[in-house]
């Protein structure tokens, strides 16, 4: 596609809720990026792929969340038994393989855990 | 730990004036990327700038220009002549080169410009 794809754009839980969250990212973008952005604050990294391979999830915060890219397009992050502090926008973001390292970002899914 | 600092949380300009927005990191690397990234209310996050650590020169983009001072890892923005769409949030960032890991970006926590008519 033309952009980075994120769905939903909105997702209200019930704390102790599942949640998974689509990630498309730019066609032929080898790295793909998540992040989290709490209310007034920069995006904070979570995990990072290249094509289908997890290389770093050192920012996840919990066992709870969990991500994969499969085929190495799609990505989902999944948040099992979601908690208030799960409130927040999860950012996707893409790369291709020019050297400058700039990401391409998506709008962004905004999970709100009452 | 790296780090990427703004230490305005909120500036105002006028419409048609410049504004300087602040940004200093911490790395102990020598070869880096820089950038300025914009956040209007619809999240999406959109390039304004990058500076390469090798290169002397301060980027520039239409309004757009950095300050950017290695010695002092100090990467300032600068928005000439300011248009009420540029009100957003502006997150500073930067990007290790051969790092490894994760290989992304680490984000200030950003400034809120507003734009007064």
């Amino acid at each position: 596609g033309a952009g980075v794809s994120q769905s939903p754009r909105y997702k209200v839980a019930k704390r102790g809720q599942d949640v998974a969250l689509r990630c498309d990212p730019i066609s032929g973008h080898v790295s793909l990026f998540w992040y989290q952005q709490a209310l007034g604050q920069g995006p904070e990294f979570l995990t990072y792929f290249q094509n289908e391979a997890q290389l770093d999830k050192s920012g996840l915060p919990s066992d709870r969340f969990f991500a994969e890219r499969p085929e190495g397009s799609v990505s989902t992050l999944k948040i099992q038994r979601t908690q208030q502090e799960d409130s927040a926008v999860y950012l996707c973001a893409s790369r291709g393989t020019g050297h400058t390292g700039e990401l391409f970002f998506g709008e962004g899914s905004r999970l709100t855990v009452l | 730990a790296q780090t990427v600092t703004q230490s305005q949380p909120e500036m105002s300009v006028q419409e048609a004036e410049t504004v300087t927005l602040s940004c200093t990191y911490d790395t102990s690397e020598s070869d880096y990327y820089l950038f300025w990234y914009k956040q209007p209310p619809s999240r999406q996050m959109i390039l304004v700038i990058r500076q390469e650590a090798y290169k002397q020169q301060n980027a520039t983009e239409n309004r757009f220009s950095v300050n950017f001072q290695k010695a002092a890892k100090s990467f300032s923005l600068k928005i000439s002549d300011s248009q009420l769409g540029d009100a957003a949030m502006y997150f500073c960032a930067y990007r290790i080169l051969g790092g490894g890991g994760a290989d992304g970006l680490t984000f200030g926590k950003g400034t809120h410009l507003i734009i007064q008519p």
